[in-house]
């Protein structure tokens, strides 16, 4: 049974530091992208970032770009998001997801999901 | 700036046949935008339903189904359920950036 824990959210000021971990398991974590998604209160879902199996290649949306930093550690079957310049506007629960390709290169869905590590961003 | 549309709510009657959409604020949706559906329900995390247009995820009863309808997605749900309520979102893959941008939601209810 594929797992995805994420952990790592908490209360932290604007212009702050996190990272957040997703620990992976039920599946060879190494043969496949993963994405960090979020949500914030009340609001719809935003996708933050992904990473390709072996690290190499990584993308990010526009609002989090230059801010965040995407990266895995397949011996560890570990997924990881640091982020800084914490803003308000940050403050989300954040998914890991696995995220897969139907025919090309890139991925274009999330077949899996974990259940979300909540971060605030606040003074 | 690209933008994914969805309506924001629909209703349907238990039994009944309701057609979800997903578009864009300029230029057509295709299957080469890979068209993907999910539900989420209050305080869940999300759950994919349909993926590369019309390919329906493992797990799920087979009145979900999608499709293009003209230059939108579509997401067709025939004979609903009351546990089908819940909030919709579509995935739309942009191969110009890779981005994967999700519509707003629509919340379905099922009265």
């Amino acid at each position: 049974e594929v797992q995805l824990v994420e952990s790592g959210g908490v209360l932290v000021q604007p212009g702050g530091s996190l990272r957040l971990s997703c620990a992976a398991s039920g599946f060879t974590f190494s043969r496949y992208w993963m994405s960090w998604v979020r949500q914030a209160p009340g609001k719809g879902l935003e996708w933050v970032a992904n990473i390709e199996h072996g690290g190499d290649m990584k993308y990010y949306g526009d609002s989090v770009r230059g801010r965040f930093t995407v990266s895995r550690d397949d011996a560890k079957n570990s997924l990881y998001l640091e982020m800084t310049y914490l803003r308000v506007e940050d403050t989300a629960v954040y998914y890991c997801a696995r995220t897969v390709s139907s025919r090309g290169r890139r991925p274009d869905y999330f077949d899996h999901w974990g259940q979300g590590t909540l971060v605030t961003v606040s003074s | 700036q690209t933008v994914v549309t969805q309506e924001p709510s629909f209703s349907v009657s238990p039994g009944g046949t309701v057609t979800l959409t997903c578009g864009l604020n300029s230029g057509s949706v295709s299957g080469n935008n890979f068209p993907s559906w999910y539900q989420q329900t209050p305080g869940q995390a999300p759950r994919m339903v349909i993926y590369d247009t019309n390919s329906l995820s493992s797990g799920v009863p087979d009145r979900f189904s999608g499709s293009i309808i003209g230059n939108k997605a579509a997401l067709t749900i025939t004979g609903a359920q009351a546990d089908d309520e819940c909030i919709y979102y579509c995935v739309l893959f942009m191969s110009s950036s890779g981005a994967l941008l999700f519509g707003g939601g629509t919340r379905l209810t099922v009265l």
